[in-house]
């Protein structure tokens, strides 16, 4: 059974730019989440989807969105990048709305 | 602020004895636990989830929650070098009228040959 599948893995961007993420939760999973992971903040919730509505939001800014499709793939956009947005974005999925994550390797952002 | 808080360590355990985690919470409403594996370099992996106050066992690692007290813990008996990791401790929390599950920021555990 395939896993928690994240495009690309690296990334590098320049400041201003905007990037678009990409997660295939695992086969089933309608939930999937979205977070971000600095080494001083540690794993901060972006957001959570559940059959293509937005569940639940964390709190950052609205250059950060997502939006889910029908077959529950999961993409994460962040407009006008700043050098603080460089970290480890992680997706990760559910069966439904009360067991724990999978996480999928996530996509490392590095903005320059 | 709704908060879960952990040690951030680093802890150090020899070898074959017992390594304790914990972990506290500030919502009393939260109902679901889990406990997560991070290796260097790695994402999160889920090993234990817990629901009810009391002791959960599955293998080495025993979860133990205590609502009263607000506070969840992992237990890992016959602690290998593998079990050096940093790990998470998970809780779902409700913040208007949505759940959302909030992570400490983590204990790094190092197990001492």
């Amino acid at each position: 059974k395939a896993g928690v599948t994240q495009t690309p893995r690296y990334l590098i961007k320049t400041r201003g730019q905007q990037v678009t993420l990409s997660c295939s939760p695992i086969s089933g999973h309608r939930s999937v989440s979205w977070y971000q992971q600095t080494p001083g903040q540690g794993l901060q919730f972006l957001f959570e989807y559940f059959s293509e509505t937005q569940r639940n939001k964390g709190n950052f800014p609205g250059r950060f969105s997502g939006r889910q499709f029908s077959n529950s793939r999961s993409e994460m956009n962040v407009s006008t990048l700043e050098l603080g947005d460089s970290a480890l974005y992680l997706c990760a999925s559910r069966p439904g709305t009360v067991e724990g994550y999978t996480f999928g390797s996530g996509t490392r952002l590095t903005v320059v | 602020q709704k908060e879960v808080e952990q040690n951030s360590g680093p802890l150090s355990v020899p070898e074959g004895a017992i390594a304790s985690l914990n972990c506290t919470y500030s919502d009393r409403g939260s109902q679901s636990f889990f406990w997560y594996r991070q290796y260097s370099g790695k994402s999160p992996e889920l090993i234990m989830s817990i629901y009810s106050n009391g002791d959960k066992e599955d293998g080495r690692f025993t979860a133990q929650l205590n609502k009263a007290s607000q506070y969840v813990s992992l237990l890992i008996r016959d602690s290998q070098p593998s079990d050096s990791a940093t790990y998470l401790c998970a809780v779902k929390e409700w913040d208007f009228g949505n759940e959302k599950l909030t992570f400490g920021t983590g204990t790094r555990l190092t197990i001492i040959p």
